[in-house]
């Protein structure tokens, strides 16, 4: 059982150079997530997405476009990376209730990303 | 809206000592409470999770919190540590009801085991 996929691992970019991240669960789960993880700021949300179909801003949305391909793929795109782009981006899934905060988050192993 | 603290960013035990990593968190009413665990290079896996019933809740690899309304708390707590519990662990709290489902971190502490 895979769980949550992310590619690739790891990725050095030039300044204005456009990539994008992918994300893909296994576990039918109706929500998706992206962050990202910089030493001493703990896990920020870039962007979620509730059910397939819908996209929402998170905390720090501003550089980045996502997009929910189907219930099982969930994509990450800088179009223009710039140097604080630089850091650990982490995709997430999960079944939360419905107007609910009982919502377990399963992780992918996350991908380095590193804007010279 | 809620919010985390963790009010250490790192924790350095010996191996075989007893751990205690503090959490508290902010929020008008009973909320859900989360220990994740992030090892090197890897990404985070759920420890334990309170929701409800017995404040004392038991988690994987030997690890449990209690629930103290309060104080407005959820500490881990870990008897014996082993050297690979080295590794970063976030706490997180969820609102019971209202407002946004996704779960607040807080920003980790690390935890640094002498052999």
């Amino acid at each position: 059982n895979a769980g949550v996929t992310q590619t690739p691992k790891f990725q050095v970019l030039k300044t204005g150079q456009s990539m994008t991240l992918q994300c893909a669960q296994d576990m039918n789960h109706n929500s998706m997530y992206w962050y990202r993880q910089d030493p001493g700021m703990g896990l920020r949300l870039i962007y979620y997405s509730a059910s397939e179909g819908t996209t929402d801003k998170g905390e720090v949305p501003n550089g980045y476009n996502v997009s929910r391909l189907n219930k099982r793929e969930f994509s990450l795109r800088l179009e223009s990376a710039a140097p604080s782009q630089t850091s650990v981006y982490f995709c997430a899934s999960s079944e939360p209730k419905p107007y609910s905060g009982a919502n377990v988050l399963t992780f992918g192993a996350g991908s380095r990303l590193t804007v010279l | 809206a809620q919010s985390v603290t963790q009010p250490d960013i790192h924790i350095t035990v010996s191996e075989g000592a007893s751990l205690e990593l503090r959490c508290n968190y902010s929020y008008g009413a009973t909320p859900y409470l989360f220990w994740y665990v992030q090892s090197p290079g890897q990404g985070l896996q759920l420890l334990l999770k309170y929701f409800s019933g017995d404040t004392l809740v038991q988690g994987i690899k030997g690890f449990e919190a209690e629930f103290k309304r309060s104080q407005s708390s959820f500490n881990l707590r870990k008897p014996s540590v082993h050297w690979s519990d080295a590794a970063e662990y976030f706490c997180a709290v969820g609102a019971a009801s209202g407002g946004s489902y996704i779960p607040t971190f807080g920003r980790g502490t690390s935890l640094i085991v002498h052999p």
